[in-house]
């Protein structure tokens, strides 16, 4: 399978405890985001990165949020001191290189649940 | 800002009718469009897109879409539904490469 992936599919944390998902996009994907989406509702931009470089952060991403994409392939982000408005969907999307390549590839997403 | 508004948060049909979700969005350029279907715990699949050029696009599984600058609108249209269409649908507009905004989403119904 060469579309994107994200593990873990299912996370339950107690408030309080940190947690961290990762994505590895298709190959030679340059571009990679973050949504974050809760029932109901549509996905709501996180971050986004071009290569390594961290290029947009929504003000959705509070301090307790880090996303890092250190070489320019998978993408880890970082939630410290989990709350329970933090429980959603967290999908991750890859974006290929080159003139005319907008759309983006959604992985299956991690869901998160704080007890 | 650019932002969507899909009116419609449930739609039901019956297998075999034709389907229409409408979908306006509010940006001040030319925007990147697109169609996602979502099924249940699982991520989103790309229907169809409109970049510029032909203003009915052709996508995946039998979908089709229209933009009509007048409108502010991107609906998407499939002829015969069928069961297997039951989802939930996302209208998202971009303004490139960055991020792409949302609508809240329109879940179809397929009824037998």
């Amino acid at each position: 399978d060469t579309g994107v992936s994200q593990n873990p599919r299912h996370k339950i944390t107690k408030r309080g405890q940190n947690v961290t998902f990762r994505c590895d996009p298709i190959s030679e994907h340059n571009r990679l985001y973050w949504y974050r989406q809760t029932l109901g509702q549509g996905p709501e931009f996180l971050t986004y990165f071009q290569n390594e470089a961290q290029l947009e952060k929504s003000r959705l991403l509070s301090d307790r949020f880090s996303a890092e994409r250190p070489k320019g392939s998978f993408s880890t982000l970082e939630i410290q001191r989990t709350e329970q408005g933090d429980s959603a969907m967290y999908l991750c999307a890859s974006s290929p290189p080159g003139q005319g390549s907008y759309e983006q590839y959604f992985g299956p997403g991690t869901r998160l649940t704080v007890t | 800002a650019q932002s969507v508004t899909q009116p419609d948060i449930h739609i039901t049909v019956s297998e075999g009718a034709s389907l229409e979700l409408r979908c306006n969005y509010s940006y001040g350029a030319t925007p990147y469009l697109f169609w996602y279907v979502q099924s249940p715990g699982q991520g989103l699949q790309l229907l169809l897109k409109y970049f510029s050029g032909d203003t009915l696009v052709q996508g995946i599984k039998g979908f089709e879409a229209e933009f009509k600058r007048s409108q502010s609108s991107f609906n998407l249209r499939k002829p015969s539904v069928h069961w297997s269409d039951a989802a939930e649908y996302f209208c998202a507009v971009a303004p490139g490469r960055s991020k792409s905004t949302f609508g809240d989403g329109t879940t179809l119904t397929v009824k037998p």
